[in-house]
């Protein structure tokens, strides 16, 4: 069975500024699946950034990016430039090539003016 | 493209009583998956269905079933409702390509409440 732990349930960030989100996962798959999901006070799940975990190169869309270790099992979101409009829970997630997913317990991120 | 829809949006119940979820996933995405979020529990899977068939199942009783249509529409029925059944119950569709894994686009979920 697959876990995702996120140990931060709370961040803060100021706006404008730069912070990091972080995700340790356990599988027993050796191709999978990483993803960050927003979602934000009006609950629609959003996706942010996926990564092939056959791909060594970290995964950016624009704003954000991940630093992936494999090795590590470690999965972490890099948030930068920091708007008002990021504050949301923020899901890191591992999925299997089965398509069976586990979703971490979610970290809030707070931006401040 | 209209993003994934679920019927009823707000749904408040009482224990014993039996109710039945609606989503209707992006139009061509053949795969459904559903989830149950509390506050105490997280994101827990409940169950993906692709074409019509359940492939994925997670760790919940018998009282929680699904379906799914051939048009990809998929219901998801709770029997017997107990209070902790309370949550926000979300649907997700993806493409689900052979050979690979889609990303799943979420619906606004159905809140349910027992009472």
């Amino acid at each position: 069975a697959q876990t995702v732990t996120q140990s931060q349930p709370e961040m803060s960030v100021q706006e404008a500024e730069t912070v990091t989100l972080s995700c340790t996962y356990d599988t027993s798959e050796s191709d999978y699946y990483l993803f960050w999901y927003k979602q934000p006070p009006s609950r629609q799940m959003i996706l942010v950034i996926r990564q092939e975990a056959y791909k060594q190169q970290n995964a950016t869309e624009n704003r954000f990016s991940v630093n992936f270790q494999k090795a590590a099992k470690s999965f972490s979101l890099k948030i930068s430039d920091s708007q008002l409009g990021d504050a949301a829970m923020y899901f890191c997630a591992h999925t299997t090539n089965a398509g069976k997913s586990t979703f971490g317990d979610g970290t809030t991120l707070t931006v401040k003016p | 493209k209209a993003g994934v829809t679920q019927t009823p949006r707000y749904l408040i119940k009482t224990r014993g009583q039996q109710v039945t979820l609606s989503c209707s996933p992006i139009s061509g995405h053949r795969s459904v998956s559903w989830y149950q979020q509390t506050p105490g529990q997280g994101l827990q899977f409940l169950f993906e269905y692709f074409s019509e068939t359940q492939r994925n199942k997670g760790n919940f009783p018998g009282r929680f079933s699904g379906r799914q249509f051939s048009n990809s529409r998929s219901e998801m029925n709770v029997s017997t409702l107990e209070l902790g059944d309370s949550a926000l119950y979300l649907c997700a569709s993806s493409l689900s390509s052979v050979g690979g894994v889609e990303t799943q686009y979420f619906g606004p979920g159905t809140r349910l409440l027992v009472l």
